[in-house]
């Protein structure tokens, strides 16, 4: 099984400041099915990122991924107040997924 | 509109038994990729189990042999049958779905799961 471990734990930023989150696989992720989502309190997931690095669906473009193989990171270049949460990603590979333990983005 | 409904959740005892539904409007179960996830209390997320558009299914290790999915398409819906229940199984359940295999983009609301005695 791929274990995905996520950096940092926990992120203190401002609004306006661009955040960094990182998702490293225990293996090479194939052929890059690694997404991001993120969680609101009490509310469910949301799909961010497929493939990597294509935005999914409405998601605005201060949202960004990156990567291949074993290290990925996702890139929100302006936070806005929406944007703290908890983030996620996620892998499949031999029709299993896991996810990363989170990254939770507060206000500094 | 394109939306999934689960129901089913509630308070059992340790080895009991629970089924989910997922009821989805605005598209088809059977084309789709649905999956269950989990969500433990205060905790991170956690894949059950898939059922792919052409019938296979597969489920994480922590619920083989324990856990089923199906879906009626009839009713176009999807089900998680949940036997030998245990305190580790408490959890948020979601119904997710993807046109594609890899990724979530189609989330329930959840419906709660709490086995205790």
């Amino acid at each position: 099984e791929i274990v995905l471990t996520q950096s940092p734990g926990t992120l203190s930023l401002s609004p306006g400041e661009r955040a960094t989150l990182s998702c490293r696989a225990s293996q090479s992720v194939s052929s890059s099915y690694l997404a991001w989502y993120q969680q609101k309190p009490g509310q469910a997931p949301r799909l961010l990122i497929y493939g990597a690095s294509s935005r999914a669906t409405g998601i605005p473009d201060r949202f960004s991924g990156s990567g291949s193989g074993t290290d990925f990171t996702l890139t929100i270049s302006r936070l806005e107040p929406e944007d703290f949460a908890v983030y996620y990603c996620q892998q499949y590979g031999s029709s299993h997924y896991t996810f990363g333990q989170g990254t939770k983005l507060e206000i500094k | 509109e394109v939306q999934l409904v689960e129901s089913g959740g509630g308070l059992v005892q340790p080895g009991g038994s629970l089924r989910l539904s997922c009821a989805a409007s605005g598209f088809t179960v059977s084309s789709n990729y649905m999956s269950w996830v989990r969500q433990a209390p205060g905790k991170g997320l956690e894949w059950v189990s898939v059922i792919y558009s052409g019938g296979s299914t597969y489920y994480a290790d922590s619920v083989k042999g324990r856990f089923t999915i199906s879906r009626d398409n009839s009713k176009n819906t999807l089900y998680l049958q949940m036997n030998s229940l245990r305190a580790e199984d408490t959890a948020v359940y979601y119904c997710a779905s993807s046109y594609t295999p890899d990724a979530f983009d189609i989330w329930g609301q959840g419906t709660m799961v709490t086995v205790s005695s």
